[in-house]
């Protein structure tokens, strides 16, 4: 099992600039959920979905887009970067919601 | 959702016993306790979860007194493979999952 994989590991954008990051997992999780940690910081949750077709705004939803269409996967877009976008952002996944397995990480840079 | 506390920072030595202390005054009936730990450049990692009393695991203890608005996690004999930073969260198994990571608790391990 690779368990939680994301895709790409670093990114640098431009201000207005968009992207998707991709979020796929093996483990036929349920719940799947998009963080971001700023330095220093703890993880704040951008969006969740809690099965195939379904999301939810988390803390700070703003200026992210996410879909579920298929069950391993779980996308997260910006339309239009920021330089306060810049973070580090970690996908996870869960088959209850107390147990989250997190991937490697995404590290973004907007310029 | 319930507040978690802990410390911001915790110093040790190798081969001691570790006690972090989380206080969650709010603390549902249904709510669990989890804890976890999170090394540099990586995506946080399951320790242990309860909900009462004592779980004990081949990684670390949960003591959970019986008014429930404290935990501490225990971790035996400590090496430098355990500076990391640790997270307590509180929630419910089904139906919450903006569980709030905080900014945890910094351990660093000495030799």
């Amino acid at each position: 099992n690779a368990g939680v994989t994301q895709t790409p590991k670093f990114r640098v954008l431009k201000t207005g600039q968009s992207m998707t990051l991709l979020c796929a997992q093996d483990m036929n999780h349920e719940y799947m959920y998009w963080y971001r940690q700023d330095p220093g910081m703890g993880l704040r949750l951008i969006h969740y979905s809690v099965g195939e077709g379904t999301t939810a705004k988390g803390e700070v939803p703003d200026g992210y887009n996410v879909s579920r269409l298929k069950k391993q996967n779980f996308l997260l877009g910006l339309e239009s970067a920021a330089p306060s976008q810049t973070s580090v952002y970690f996908c996870a996944s869960s088959l209850q919601s107390y147990e989250q397995y997190f991937g490697p990480g995404t590290r973004l840079t907007v310029t | 959702l319930a507040k978690t506390t802990q410390p911001i920072s915790m110093d040790s030595y190798e081969g001691q016993e570790v006690n972090i202390t989380c206080s969650h005054n709010n603390i549902a009936t249904n709510d669990y306790i989890t804890w976890y730990q999170q090394f540099p450049s990586q995506g946080p990692r399951f320790i242990i979860q309860g909900y009462k009393t004592k779980v004990t695991n081949e990684v670390a203890s949960l003591f959970i007194p019986a008014d429930r608005k404290s935990s501490t996690l225990s971790l035996p004999r400590v090496s430098l493979s355990d500076t990391a930073v640790y997270y307590c969260l509180v929630g419910g198994l089904f139906g919450t999952y903006k569980y709030i990571f905080g900014t945890g608790t910094r351990l660093k391990v000495l030799a």
